[in-house]
């Protein structure tokens, strides 16, 4: 079984701070993990993955995440929050399970302060 | 480009009725997904299909049929029975099998349902 927890349902950041979004996996075997945002009546954009290559991974618009198996977290960064990412994001896993079944977190809304 | 067209983008039913949204997909994948979304909540498996001509109930299924009958389509069903089917309805395609796992899927633009 696998499961995600993203540990904070809001985040609010001003312009140009950083961004945190916290996520921890539960998963039976070597998970693949993935950031995807969301903007308002759109589908998910893929932002990064974690194929068990590096445990520093970099994706689109300047976000990166840290894959630390010791912690079972996951957790995206950006050094610099702009306007346009206000939006929702959600950490997910996809193990070996029949059908490669994707596990969602419950979503972290972002929203940036000028 | 490639990606997966979902139509309508706004959906309404009556009671009683049912409604089908469309998923269309020129990524060549065999793989294809139907997900809900709820407010605030994050996105449960309604349906999947590896392969034409094949599907797999998800975790909510009930209350809705799929069928897939060309690699392309994956159309979903909410049938009358789906008692409370307002939602966002969400499709997605990604390469099947094992030594794929890792590859992400790729995501329409979803069709938002609502009751008259």
């Amino acid at each position: 079984a696998q499961s995600v927890t993203q540990l904070d349902s809001h985040v609010s950041v001003s312009e140009g701070t950083p961004v945190l979004l916290r996520c921890n996996y539960s998963s039976s075997y070597s998970p693949s993990l993935f950031w995807y945002v969301q903007h308002p009546n759109k589908g998910l954009q893929l932002l990064l993955k974690y194929t068990s290559a590096a445990t520093l991974v970099k994706g689109i618009n300047g976000f990166e995440a840290e894959f630390k198996k010791s912690e079972t977290s996951f957790h995206l960064t950006k050094p610099s929050a702009h306007m346009s990412d206000a939006a929702e994001y959600f950490c997910v896993v996809r193990g070996l399970a029949a059908g490669n079944k994707l596990t969602f977190g419950g979503g972290t809304r972002v929203l940036v302060k000028p | 480009d490639g990606g997966i067209t979902q139509s309508p983008k706004y959906l309404f039913r009556k009671e009683g009725q049912n409604v089908t949204l469309s998923c269309e997909q020129n990524l060549n994948h065999d793989a294809m997904y139907w997900y809900r979304q709820d407010p605030g909540q994050g996105l449960r498996l309604i349906y999947y299909s590896q392969i034409v001509n094949d599907f797999q109930k998800g975790d909510i299924a009930e209350g809705y049929s799929v069928s897939r009958e060309k690699k392309e389509s994956f159309p979903l069903t909410v049938t009358s029975a789906q008692k409370n089917p307002t939602a966002f309805y969400l499709c997605a395609s990604a390469p099947p099998g094992q030594k794929t796992y890792n590859q992400p899927q790729h995501f329409g633009d979803g069709t938002r349902l609502s009751i008259l």
